[in-house]
């Protein structure tokens, strides 16, 4: 079945700094990718719609110069945490859909856990 | 898009069914039913997808209405494994473009 891997899958960074994860789609093209954050005890909430060739659509509330999201080719997609504070830290999940499966099932990466100190 | 409506939490005993039911009134006409299993620190996992009667798979069944306004998750002989949060979410997947939103999920918790 369809792959999608994050890297890295777990990063503790100083306030202030930048982060980059990395999402990529390991057997399969996919010119959508979604990201999503959570919260301990939350359900996963969705950031963003990382577009390849062009930008990402944001979700109402997110800060599309916080989280910068590049979509560069098929298979990859990062996203920046760009002076990342406390309060940014989170668990990161990215998906995409390999549309070549007949159920179109959104597969899930296994998550990146970021910690801002 | 539909929202989802479930159980906050559940408990259960190893080797029992499980039911898990989800309600979402206003599902649209291209829309499909999924559900997925999210454990401690990973990523959500796909169980089954379904659009309308009937879906079984090796490690599920889906049970949709013909109204199909609820949907319920079966899961057969549950083991201690299956502790986890299960997410009913409701979509057109037929759409590349569109994201699935997550409601709060079932706190599934199985004892021995």
């Amino acid at each position: 079945g369809a792959v999608v891997s994050q890297h890295p899958s777990w990063v503790i960074c100083k306030s202030g700094t930048s982060v980059k994860i990395e999402c990529r789609s390991l057997d399969f093209q996919a010119t959508t990718m979604f990201w999503y954050r959570q919260f301990p005890k939350q359900s996963l909430m969705l950031m963003a719609t990382s577009n390849e060739g062009s930008k990402a659509t944001y979700e109402q509330g997110v800060e599309k110069d916080k989280f910068l999201i590049n979509h560069a080719s098929l298979t990859l997609s990062t996203l920046t945490v760009t002076s990342a504070h406390p309060e940014d830290s989170s668990f990161y999940i990215c998906s995409a859909r390999d549309s070549r499966s007949g159920a179109n099932v959104l597969t899930f990466g296994a998550g990146s856990r970021l910690t801002v100190l | 898009l539909a929202k989802t409506t479930q159980p906050i939490s559940m408990d259960s005993y190893e080797g029992q069914e499980v039911n898990i039911t989800c309600s979402h009134n206003n599902i649209a006409t291209n829309d499909y039913i999924t559900w997925y299993q999210q454990f401690p620190s990973q990523g959500p996992r796909f169980i089954i997808q379904g659009y309308k009667t009937k879906v079984t798979n090796e490690v599920a069944s889906l049970f949709i209405p013909a109204d199909r306004k609820s949907s319920t998750l079966s899961l057969p002989r549950v083991s201690l494994s299956d502790t986890a949060v299960y997410y009913c979410l409701v979509g057109d997947t037929n759409q590349a473009g569109t994201a699935l939103i997550f409601g709060k999920g079932t706190t599934l918790s199985v004892s021995s």
